[in-house]
């Protein structure tokens, strides 16, 4: 099976850029996507397709997939972007979800 | 602007059936080159990819679960189900169905509010 990496915390502090990654073999070949998901709320879709960014996304958010490793990356971040954040790519036609990061912002 | 909402019993028993329906609003489900997908949260745990049916009725499914899963169709109700047999506490989780490959390229970008299952006696 398939598997997706991601560290499982990162701390950033108000203002600050936090780069989220997802590790798996050969990545860099499939489309990745990034949910954040707050507390006791629905996952919400913050990239697609590696880098861009569905409708009603702050610029902040961005992402870059190459080789082994997709990077989420928060620039300027907000408290409210603290939340728990998961990688997602497709391997054959299955759903492959990372285990999850969890960003703090102190 | 499409909706989804999950239905069905938060308790089930060891060995038992876990059913869940989705409710979906906002367009049809058989129409459009949407999937209709069943996702899960267990606590403490990450997101774990249950399963997808198209308009279709084809489907695909998480390898670790499919031989214990069935997604399907009602159209007439605009709904999709999850089955899911032979139950374990390990399947205590927030179930979530969701919408995808149609806006954002395949991702999953409508998702319903989630309902907690709990397996115990």
């Amino acid at each position: 099976s398939y598997d997706l990496t991601q560290p499982p915390s990162v701390s950033v502090s108000p203002g600050q850029t936090a780069s989220i990654t997802c590790f798996g073999d050969k990545l860099g070949e499939k489309y990745v996507c990034w949910y954040l998901q707050k507390p006791g709320q629905s996952p919400v879709l913050v990239i697609y397709q590696d880098t861009k960014r569905p409708s009603g996304i702050p610029e902040r958010f961005s992402g870059s997939n190459s080789g082994n490793t997709a990077t989420l990356t928060i620039s300027g971040t907000q408290a409210m972007d603290e939340a728990d954040y998961f990688c997602q790519a497709w391997d054959s036609s299955t759903a492959v979800f990372g285990g999850g990061t969890k960003l703090t912002v102190l | 602007q499409v909706q989804l909402q999950e239905s069905g019993p938060g308790l089930v028993k060891p060995s038992q059936t876990l059913s869940l329906t989705c409710t979906v609003s906002g367009d049809s489900i058989s129409s459009g080159p949407y999937y209709w997908s069943w996702i899960r949260l267990p606590a403490g745990k990450g997101l774990e990819w249950i399963g997808r049916v198209y308009p279709s009725g084809n489907t695909n499914y998480n390898p670790s679960l499919k031989s214990r899963v069935t997604i399907s169709l009602d159209t007439s109700k605009n709904q999709f189900s999850l089955k899911l047999i032979s139950v374990t506490a390990s399947d205590t989780a927030v179930y979530y169905c969701a919408s995808g490959g149609y806006n954002y390229g395949a991702s999953m970008d409508v998702w319903g509010t989630g309902t907690t299952v709990t397996v115990s006696s």
